[in-house]
């Protein structure tokens, strides 16, 4: 089982559209949990970081299910800037990041 | 305030080369990584330094060295480059304490083809 699984997607929804990404992780030592955005042909950028209680930030909602260790993304409102690929990421504490290989959107007009 | 840069752009190789890419971070982070990301593969990490003159293998270490020249810089050598190592590769830097490690920025990317 790989460490960090993503739905690869694409994911083409139009503009205004909710979206939910889904993401599993496979170490239950895992302590710190994030999303990263990454647009084409650039560096992964810090989208938010995901907290036990869930978070919101604007548009954007993130969810962490430490028992199913599963994690999820929701978009609302969907922007045609927000077409980007959306890398789940864990770790354990003092080692390196584990990425998913990513969900790709597109979202239309 | 730069953040992290990566040197150089682009480049390109023939099988056999060897060439160094450069990293340097100035947000005085303790702990620098550098990736690869390859279609349908994602970002894997190669070798990480935890702190100036520690390094660590990642999950791809083969074809590659590392050196941690001091805290702001983390190179890393291709000594005889192989058309397998065409990618594009990240660097990144982060703090890391007992409770996690905090946000990874990442430099630009090289884009390397190894012909």
């Amino acid at each position: 089982r790989k460490e960090v699984e993503q739905d690869p997607g694409p994911f083409n929804v139009p503009e205004g559209a909710t979206v939910a990404f889904n993401c599993t992780y496979s170490n239950s030592a895992s302590q710190s949990f994030f999303w990263y955005r990454q647009d084409c042909r650039k560096e992964p950028k810090l989208l938010m970081s995901v907290y036990s209680s869930g978070n919101e930030d604007g548009r954007f909602t993130a969810q962490l299910n430490r028992a199913s260790q599963y994690i999820s993304l929701l978009i609302r409102d969907s922007k045609l800037s927000d077409s980007a690929t959306y890398l789940c990421v864990v770790n354990q504490a003092g080692t390196a990041l584990i990425f998913g290989k990513g969900t790709t959107l597109s979202v239309s007009s | 305030n730069a953040g992290v840069t990566q040197t150089p752009k682009f480049q390109v190789l023939k099988t056999g080369q060897s060439m160094t890419l450069q990293c340097a971070q100035d947000m005085n982070h303790n702990s620098m990584y550098w990736y690869r990301q390859d279609p349908g593969m994602g970002l894997r990490l190669i070798y990480y330094s935890a702190s100036e003159g520690t390094t660590d293998k990642g999950e791809v270490p083969n074809g590659y060295n590392v050196s941690r020249l001091n805290k702001r810089e983390f190179s890393l050598r291709l000594e005889s480059a192989a058309p397998s190592q065409t990618s594009v590769y990240f660097c990144a830097s982060s703090e890391v304490d007992g409770q996690g490690t905090y946000e990874q920025y990442f430099g630009p990317g090289t884009r390397l083809t190894v012909t």
